[in-house]
């Protein structure tokens, strides 16, 4: 296994442009995790699936953002209408269904909106 | 919610020194406490964890000692080397809320100089 892998690594859009990123967790874990990351902070949880199902939306989700995980495996998160300020790595990570859930993230998408 | 704080951001050594950074958190009910490493351009990776039950966890040179009464959690790096030049960020969740509520430090950013 290779672990939680993100695409594309790099985006840069310009404002108001939509754009999907992509997350493929560790085979075998149910839950996947969205977190946003600015420039000298720690990342802040946006979202997580167990499976399919969305359980938890943070108040940083705006309705500019979505994500979905349709058959439990991949995910994807789509920003519609970037505004500059949606600049920041986009960090996915998944974890079993068990034990301390450890998270295990990915290398992140950064997103450059101009 | 949670909160948590991170001391110092910034915090150079010798090779061969020891570093020691610490966090405090502010919810009573968390009870998992992991550290992450963040080296440039890559995402978190999970290092070392320490669980409410336990006052102290070693993993060869690094090590994670808490104190629940004072909610203050420390990573200890001893016999530093170069490649442990990196950002370290601790997190705070609880397990008996499945995990997915891990909230992350601001940061520090470690230089080991040779």
């Amino acid at each position: 296994d290779t672990g939680v892998s993100q695409n594309p690594r790099h985006k840069i859009t310009k404002r108001g442009q939509n754009v999907t990123f992509r997350c493929d967790p560790i085979s075998e874990h149910n839950r996947l995790y969205w977190y946003r990351q600015t420039l000298g902070q720690g990342p802040e949880f946006l979202t997580y699936f167990q499976n399919e199902a969305q359980l938890e939306k943070s108040r940083l989700l705006s309705d500019r953002f979505s994500a979905e995980r349709p058959k439990g495996s991949f995910s994807t998160l789509e920003i519609q209408r970037t505004e500059q300020g949606d600049s920041a790595m986009y960090l996915c990570a998944s974890s079993e269904d068990l034990g301390d859930y450890e998270q295990y993230f990915g290398p992140g998408t950064r997103l450059t909106v101009t | 919610g949670e909160n948590v704080e991170q001391h110092p951001s910034t915090l150079s050594v010798q090779e061969g020194d020891s570093a020691v950074i610490k966090c405090t958190y502010s919810d009573s009910a968390s009870n998992y406490f992991p550290w992450y490493k963040q080296e440039l351009g890559k995402g978190p990776q999970l290092i070392i964890d320490i669980r409410s039950n336990v006052g102290e966890k070693k993993d060869q040179r690094i090590a994670v000692t808490l104190n629940k009464t004072a909610k203050h959690f420390s990573l200890h790096i001893t016999e530093t080397q170069p490649e442990d030049s990196a950002v370290y960020f601790c997190a705070a969740s609880n397990r008996d809320n499945y995990g997915q509520n891990f909230v992350f430090g601001p940061g520090t950013r470690l230089s080991v100089l040779p």
